[in-house]
């Protein structure tokens, strides 16, 4: 198993325009996560999904839309980007519907906005 | 929502001894509180967690310990070694409709000295 892969693993945009960030995972979890981790900020929720074509906002969701149309993957997409976007990205899975369990994350999108 | 406070932020031991990182959390619904290392350049990884109606767990050298009342959580690891460096974050999670989403603490940079 590949467990949780992101794409790309590097970006640079120039402020305005848009891009999106592909999550994918091969362990059949139900849940997905996009959060965000800047400097001395830790992770901070974007968006999330809790199952196939169900998204929901977190705690930092302005500037950014998510889409979840197979189970398998969640997109991230940034629509005009902005230098306050410049951040490393991860996504990350959870299997069931309670709270025990592991959340795994990808390996990250370090992001540049100019 | 709920607020994770992660002291300290920087943390330099000498290999062989114990470190100690200690969290705080608001919300008394909070029920799992995992602790994650992220080693640099990659996601983070989940070492232990413990869920609320359990108040110690160890698992070799890392042991995690839960005070309900006071609303706090640490991690202990003993015999520190070189590999242990790294960022690491506690987190704590609700049984909510966030899609239990983890509330990061803002990470503990911890350095083991040869």
């Amino acid at each position: 198993n590949a467990g949780v892969t992101q794409t790309p693993k590097f970006r640079v945009l120039k402020t305005g325009q848009s891009m999106t960030l592909l999550c994918a995972q091969d362990m059949n979890h139900e849940y997905m996560y996009w959060y965000r981790q800047d400097p001395g900020m830790g992770l901070r929720l974007i968006h999330y999904s809790v199952g196939e074509g169900t998204t929901a906002k977190g705690e930092v969701p302005d500037g950014y839309n998510v889409s979840r149309l197979k189970k398998q993957n969640f997109l991230l997409g940034l629509e005009s980007a902005a230098p306050s976007q410049t951040s490393v990205y991860f996504c990350a899975s959870k299997k069931q519907w309670t709270s025990y369990n592991e959340q795994f994350f990808g390996p990250g999108t370090r992001l540049t906005v100019l | 929502g709920e607020n994770v406070e992660q002291h300290p932020s920087t943390l330099s031991v000498q290999e062989g001894d114990s470190a100690v990182i200690k969290c705080t959390y608001s919300d008394s619904a909070s029920n799992y509180f995992p602790w994650y290392k992220q080693e640099l350049g990659k996601g983070p990884q989940l070492i232990i967690d413990i869920r609320s109606n359990v108040g110690e767990k160890k698992d070799q050298r890392i042991a995690v310990t839960l005070n309900k009342t006071a609303k706090h959580f640490s991690l202990h690891i003993t015999e520190t070694q070189p590999e242990d460096s790294a960022v690491y974050f506690c987190a704590a999670s609700i049984n909510s409709n966030s899609g239990y989403a983890l509330n990061f603490g803002k990470g503990t940079s911890l350095l083991v000295t040869p």
